[in-house]
């Protein structure tokens, strides 16, 4: 069964660093990996999806890597605002044996303060 | 193009009652879903349909019942309320032109005391 671990469960930076979160995967057989971002109170937007055949994928200040053989994708953030303070998740899809149902982290909680 | 709605925004229930949560997508998508979200517990299947007229369960299954209506519509029914239903539920689409990529509803926030 595949298992999807973020680390740092929270992270607290001042506004302009910048910034790596950590998504880990126990399966390399993946279909796909997106990143998300939730606000308080709502629900989850896609940031990034990277295809199992991508290496990174490029979003304005957000760039999000994936490697496979060692089920690892980091999502980084160049100088970080307030504005990104939010928790972002990353989730894996299978192929068509999976049905391409995503196992979601648990998520990284951001806070930038000014 | 307001991409996936549901409704209610909130709703609290009495152990016991039953409600049926309102999903829908106007981007055309063959697959949705049904998740929960607990703190601590992450997001979980609940159920998701990958086409018109199938649906199958997920990680949890268990005191819910779903139906396709269309290929818009997707709901989710309660029957018989728990407080362990108490929960935030998603309702998401994906489809394979854009690799699966999901698009997530603003979710219901429910209460069962």
């Amino acid at each position: 069964k595949q298992e999807v671990t973020q680390i740092p469960a929270a992270l607290s930076v001042p506004e302009g660093e910048n910034l790596v979160l950590n998504c880990s995967f126990t399966d390399s057989a993946i279909y796909n990996l997106q990143w998300f971002r939730q606000d308080p109170g709502k629900g989850l937007t896609s940031l990034l999806l990277i295809q199992s055949s991508q290496r990174e994928q490029t979003s304005g200040r957000l760039n999000a890597s994936l490697d496979k053989s060692s089920g690892r994708s980091t999502l980084y953030i160049a100088a970080s605002q307030p504005g990104d303070s939010a928790t972002y998740l990353c989730a894996v899809s299978r192929g068509p044996g999976g049905s391409y149902i995503p196992t979601f982290g648990r998520g990284t909680s951001l806070i930038v303060h000014p | 193009n307001a991409g996936v709605t549901q409704t209610p925004k909130f709703q609290v229930l009495k152990t016991g009652q039953s409600m049926t949560l309102q999903c829908a997508q106007d981007m055309n998508h063959n697959s949705m879903y049904w998740y929960r979200q607990d703190p601590g517990m992450g997001l979980r299947l609940i159920y998701y349909s990958a086409s018109e007229g199938t649906t199958d369960k997920g990680e949890v299954p268990n005191g819910y019942n779903v139906s396709r209506l269309n290929k818009r519509e997707f709901s989710l029914r309660l029957e018989s309320a728990a407080p362990s239903q108490t929960s935030v539920y998603f309702c998401a689409s994906s489809e394979a032109r854009s690799y699966y990529e999901q698009y997530f509803g603003p979710g219901t926030r429910l209460t069962v005391t």
